[in-house]
């Protein structure tokens, strides 16, 4: 599965609009992008996931570039319960070898 | 979203001794699931595959000895850490890919606290 690519660390004022990028140059093209976050202590929650076209559900909103090579994850109001580390994945859909493999991810710190 | 149950959330045991943890899809079936190892301040490590009815699939560098791995039914999928020392005081975390549904997501338990001592 491809590489990606999340800064460690961002901040968002309670109530904004939380973007987070994610770089996967080199997804190929019958790999979906996943986030997940974990909350500290937690096991991870699913998020949202999508293919080429932007995704939206009633927790998040997904913007993938035209070309694949990087996805943002859009929290459209903060709350200091999205405080968290968000997972950008890369796997395909279906398969064995739709393994998710975590890397490092963001963490997410939302201030009051 | 589908319910992933782990059991149990923690747990503290003597040296020496094995320790079995649980893992259920509440509210659908799973061909596969995962298990996880979480040190503290580090991301989520898979350590197996496992395939109902059939051998677990292990990660390089996991002791298919040490951690065993049972998935004897589409609903449950137990991990047992054999003769547990405390470099395996860890997190761990159980996972089940929803193969019934079309977005095909993997949901995860809450995770289980394990403590050698």
């Amino acid at each position: 599965d491809a590489k990606t690519t999340q800064p460690p660390s961002m901040d968002c004022a309670e109530g904004r609009a939380a973007n987070l990028p994610c770089n996967h140059s080199t997804i190929s093209g019958n790999e979906y992008v996943y986030w997940y976050r974990q909350i500290h202590s937690q096991g991870p929650q699913y998020i949202i996931h999508g293919l080429k076209n932007n995704e939206t559900n009633e927790m998040a909103s997904l913007i993938i570039t035209e070309d694949r090579k990087s996805s943002t994850l859009i929290l459209p109001h903060a709350t200091l319960r999205d405080t968290a580390v968000y997972y950008c994945i890369v796997r395909v859909l279906y398969g064995n070898t739709g393994k998710l493999i975590f890397g490092q991810g963001t963490t997410l710190q939302v201030k009051p | 979203g589908a319910v992933v149950s782990q059991h149990p959330s923690r747990v503290i045991c003597k040296s020496g001794t094995s320790v079995k943890i649980e893992c259920r899809s509440l509210d659908f079936q799973a061909t596969t699931m995962f298990w996880y190892r979480q040190f503290p301040k580090q991301s989520l490590m898979l350590m197996a595959t496992s395939n109902e009815g059939s051998k677990a699939t292990y990660e390089q560098g996991v002791e298919k000895d040490k951690f065993l791995i049972n998935h004897a039914s589409l609903t449950l999928s137990t991990l047992t850490v054999t003769s547990a020392h405390p470099e395996d005081s860890s997190f761990y975390i159980c996972s089940a890919r929803d193969s019934g549904g079309a977005k095909n997501i993997q949901y995860f338990g809450a995770g289980t606290r394990l403590s050698v001592l």
